[in-house]
């Protein structure tokens, strides 16, 4: 129940293009889901961030997407751009308990952008 | 964001040695940290939960006489590896909680032990 699910494990866009990756949860406790993007051999740096009462979040090319019937959230990347090219994780976290701030990720997804 | 500053950055040492890393951060007070280890081409898997004067709390699985964790200020958690060994080997990152509940990351610890 405290996993979260991440798809697609690799992906390869166009320059220009959109990229989109999903994430599915199980755990309806989750209050705050974050994206995270990491290059290699660095640690992940916060991208984007949504809470469960709103349903779309956007910040400059950065979308997240939020469905809580659904349990999914999806981040979308616009005009995606070589430097974009990364592995991103979402994540999700269990409101408030001692261990507040503990997050789960999902698995990764590899993203290469063309030129 | 906040920074989250680890050293350090690669430490290579031989097996049976002990490594210390180091999780800081710079501009705000953390009253729990996490570490994290990262296998290649995987994702993220939470060791343990540092909070400041008090015993971490470790995941399941994880060897707590073998990584020990101390948070003794509100702004410095360590790591140290005891008795390391090759599966050891691994990236290390730390994260601290802001006020507001994000968490921010290091920029890692690349371990090799030989």
């Amino acid at each position: 129940q405290q996993q979260v699910k991440q798809s697609p494990q690799s992906l390869i866009v166009q320059k220009g293009g959109i990229s989109i990756i999903n994430c599915a949860y199980e755990n309806t406790a989750f209050d705050y889901f974050p994206w995270y993007q990491q290059f290699p051999g660095k640690g992940p740096a916060l991208l984007i961030a949504i809470r469960p009462d709103v349903s779309e979040k956007k910040e400059g090319r950065f979308t997240i997407s939020f469905n809580k019937s659904a349990k999914q959230f999806s981040l979308h990347i616009m005009d995606s751009q070589p430097g974009d090219s990364a592995t991103y994780f979402c994540a999700a976290r269990v409101a408030g308990g001692t261990s507040y701030g503990k997050l789960t990720f999902g698995q990764g997804t590899i993203l290469t952008v063309h030129p | 964001g906040a920074v989250v500053s680890q050293h350090p950055s690669r430490v290579i040492c031989k097996s049976g040695t002990s490594v210390k890393i180091e999780c800081r951060s710079l501009d705000f007070q953390a009253t729990t940290m996490f570490w994290y280890r990262q296998f290649p081409k995987k994702s993220l898997m939470l060791m343990a939960t540092s909070n400041e004067g008090s015993k971490a709390t470790y995941e399941q699985g994880v060897e707590k006489d073998k990584f020990l964790i101390n948070h003794a200020s509100l702004t410095l958690s360590t790591l140290t590896v005891t008795s390391a060994h090759p599966e050891d080997s691994s990236f290390y990152i730390c994260s601290a909680r802001v006020r507001a509940g994000e968490l921010f990351f290091g920029e890692g610890s690349r371990l090799t032990v030989l």
